[in-house]
């Protein structure tokens, strides 16, 4: 049963354009929604989150929209970069885990590619 | 500077032998994570700790087992009862009142 789902496997956009990411949730207990970014071999990096209780967050070229009744989530890479080629992950949390911290729940991840 | 590292970043094995992933964070998180990722999945969670002496199972906890014995470690091994063990592991942590997980560099386990 796949809680957080990222449908488009994979993205191709021209550098200076706006990449739109997108993903859905399934579980309305879910509050709070992370996007990580990773390059092949690597960690994830941390790249922006949004909380429920908001509809939009920005930082820089980054912005990440929440519709809660469509439960569903997008981010924009404005304007993209080639340096923006990684695989993106949304992540949800919302399961608290024994002894305080929360469960991320990961989609399966979205290629993106921003061509010169 | 603070960070987590995973050590090696490559690892080889033979069927049936248990191998130990490192995992070592300087940021004084009281919470750290053990996921798996395969090609075209998204991460599941292994095993995770919220303090020392103490850690939980995750979503495919079998096969696999750790410890935490001192704060900033929270090594994996990877047991010979693992059915599909190739795989990138990633190491995570996160302090107690914080939604976002740091990652490691992640170890790359092959086994034949």
């Amino acid at each position: 049963d796949q809680q957080v789902k990222q449908n488009s496997p994979s993205l191709s956009v021209q550098e200076g354009r706006i990449s739109i990411l997108n993903c859905d949730y399934t579980n309305s207990m879910f509050d709070y929604f992370l996007w990580y970014k990773k390059y092949p071999a690597e960690g994830p990096t941390f790249l922006i989150s949004i909380s429920s209780i908001k509809d939009k967050n920005e930082d820089g070229r980054f912005t990440v929209f929440l519709n809660k009744s469509a439960k569903h989530l997008s981010l924009h890479i404005v304007p993209s970069q080639p340096g923006d080629s990684a695989v993106y992950f949304c992540a949800a949390s919302g399961y608290p885990l024994q002894g305080g911290s929360e469960k991320l729940v990961f989609g399966k991840g979205t290629k993106l590619t921003v061509n010169p | 500077d603070g960070g987590i590292t995973q050590s090696p970043k490559y690892l080889f094995r033979k069927e049936g032998q248990n191998v130990t992933l490192s995992c070592e964070q300087n940021l004084n998180h009281d919470a750290m994570y053990w996921y798996r990722q395969d090609p075209g999945q998204g991460l599941r969670l292994i095993y995770y700790s919220q303090i020392v002496n103490d850690f939980q199972k995750g979503d495919i906890a079998e096969g696999y087992s750790v410890s935490r014995e001192k704060k900033e470690s929270f090594p994996l091994t990877v047991t010979s009862a693992q059915k599909n063990p190739t795989a990138f592991y990633l190491c995570a942590s996160t302090g107690r009142t914080s939604y976002e997980q740091y990652f490691g560099p992640g170890t790359r386990l092959t086994v034949t």
